[in-house]
């Protein structure tokens, strides 16, 4: 199966500041490949699908990138409401596979 | 609008044997995929399986081969999700969320159905 590696586990960043976090597939997932969002107590929310697009009603300040292997989201702008975990998810290959999340915390 | 509504929280002894459901509505239920996650307490996310509602054909991850069985049932848009032979270490979250494609991301998500295997 596809191995997704998120790093880091854990991001400190001011409101305002910009977040960039990584995730890379074992093997070549094409761009398969899709961000979720998920806050306590709640279930996961689609943010990017196709490594790079916007799911429906998703800010502009979420942005995807990437394929084959490496892959990015950035947050432009931090909201207190961004402060999350977030993982990636290849659907290329059986069985799905999720990276173990990277947790974004208030600095 | 899209809703997938899931089943309430279970409590099982070891051994036996849980069904969650997962009711759509908002959407034709016979046009998307439905995939089964979980999540432990304080871990990350296991994709379980998924069913394709139309075929009932579905595709499971090997680790969950024998134990898992998805099934529909189209008259009601309810997909349900029973995992066999509990184990301690099945207490998680299950979630059903929908895929409009066989290649394609989970855009509506469930509730999440809280599990709890203790003897």
């Amino acid at each position: 199966e596809i191995v997704m590696t998120q790093s880091p586990a854990t991001l400190s960043v001011s409101p305002g500041e910009v977040a960039t976090f990584s995730c890379r597939a074992s093997q070549t997932v094409s761009s398969n490949l899709a961000w979720y969002q998920q806050k306590p107590g709640q279930a996961p929310r689609l943010l990017i699908f196709g490594a790079s697009t916007r799911a429906t009603g998703i800010p502009a300040r979420f942005s995807g990138s990437g394929s084959g292997t490496e892959f990015t989201l950035t947050i432009s702008s931090l909201q207190s409401e961004d402060f999350a975990v977030y993982y990636c998810q290849q659907y290329n290959n059986w069985p799905r596979t999720f990276g173990q999340g990277t947790k974004v915390e208030i600095k | 609008q899209v809703q997938l509504v899931q089943s309430g929280a279970e409590v099982k002894k070891p051994g036996a044997s849980v069904k969650v459901s997962c009711k759509a509505s908002g959407y034709t239920f016979t046009g998307y995929y439905m995939h089964w996650v979980r999540q432990a307490p304080g871990q990350g996310l296991e994709w379980m399986g998924r069913i394709n509602p139309n075929s009932g054909g579905t595709n499971y991850a090997q680790k969950f081969q024998g134990r898992v069985t998805m099934t529909r049932d189209t008259s009601i848009s309810t997909a349900y999700m029973e995992l066999s032979r509990l184990r301690s270490d099945d207490t998680a979250v299950y979630y059903c969320a929908r895929a409009p494609q066989v290649v394609a991301a989970t855009d509506y998500w469930g509730q999440g159905t809280l599990v709890t295997v203790s003897s």
